[in-house]
């Protein structure tokens, strides 16, 4: 168990629809990553939150949000999903952002289907 | 353009023996690090290794080592000693530090290791 949680595990939902995937953290890290895994395109990076703040933009489309909340725990929304939306959604989190900070523990994903 | 590339689909390795899977990385950025994550196949993503462009020495985690060649721009992931559940799909991803910090992974070889 890598300390980290996501929720829900599994999401079944329309095209059109809105979807929110929720991550916490390992106690005591600051750092929260978003990544997707699809068959199509692999495993892409979407973005890096540090203690609330927007770290680091990947390949996020702009249908796609995030944030961390105060609490450190991180949301990501999905909106006007498609079918191509349709992957593994992983959150990791690391204790800081720097260089020296590399070590990252994932969540076990939320896996999005969109019919 | 940041680009990996691994050109290994899939690789067999008899058990107890060493396997070396490969990583070429392509950036124009001084400043990068190169990461291995496992993912078996229960999904989970699991980060193994982590090389910084400035060390001067190879990383390595127990069975795990980075043959990082610089000039040659490769960051090949050493496993001695294989063992059964050593099975999965492994992946090489590099990050920028001074272009956005984006990550990018590569396709990902598929290691199975025999009895």
């Amino acid at each position: 168990d890598s300390g980290v949680t996501q929720t829900p595990k599994h999401l079944i939902t329309a095209t059109g629809q809105r979807v929110t995937l929720r991550c916490s953290p390992r106690s005591g890290d600051l750092s929260v990553y978003w990544y997707q895994q699809s068959l199509d395109q692999g495993l892409q990076f979407l973005i890096q939150y540090y203690n609330g703040e927007e770290r680091a933009k990947g390949n996020i489309l702009e249908r796609f949000s995030a944030q961390q909340f105060p609490d450190l725990h991180s949301e990501l929304n999905l909106s006007s999903l498609e079918l191509g939306d349709s992957a593994l959604y992983f959150c990791a989190s690391s204790v800081g952002s720097g260089l020296e900070y590399n070590e990252q523990f994932f969540g076990p994903g939320t896996r999005l289907t969109v019919l | 353009a940041q680009k990996i590339t691994q050109t290994q689909p899939g690789m067999f390795v008899q058990e107890k023996e060493a396997v070396t899977l490969d990583c070429t990385y392509d950036t124009s950025d001084p400043s990068y690090g190169l990461f291995w994550y496992k993912q078996p196949s229960s999904g989970e993503m699991i980060f193994l290794i982590y090389q910084g462009s400035y060390d001067q020495q190879n990383a390595t985690e127990g069975r795990y080592s980075l043959n990082f060649q610089k000039a040659r721009k490769s960051a090949n992931l050493v496993i001695s000693a294989s063992q059964l559940g050593d099975s999965a799909m492994y992946f090489c991803a590099m990050r920028s530090y001074n272009y956005g910090q984006n990550f990018v992974f590569g396709p990902g070889t598929r290691l199975s290791v025999l009895p």
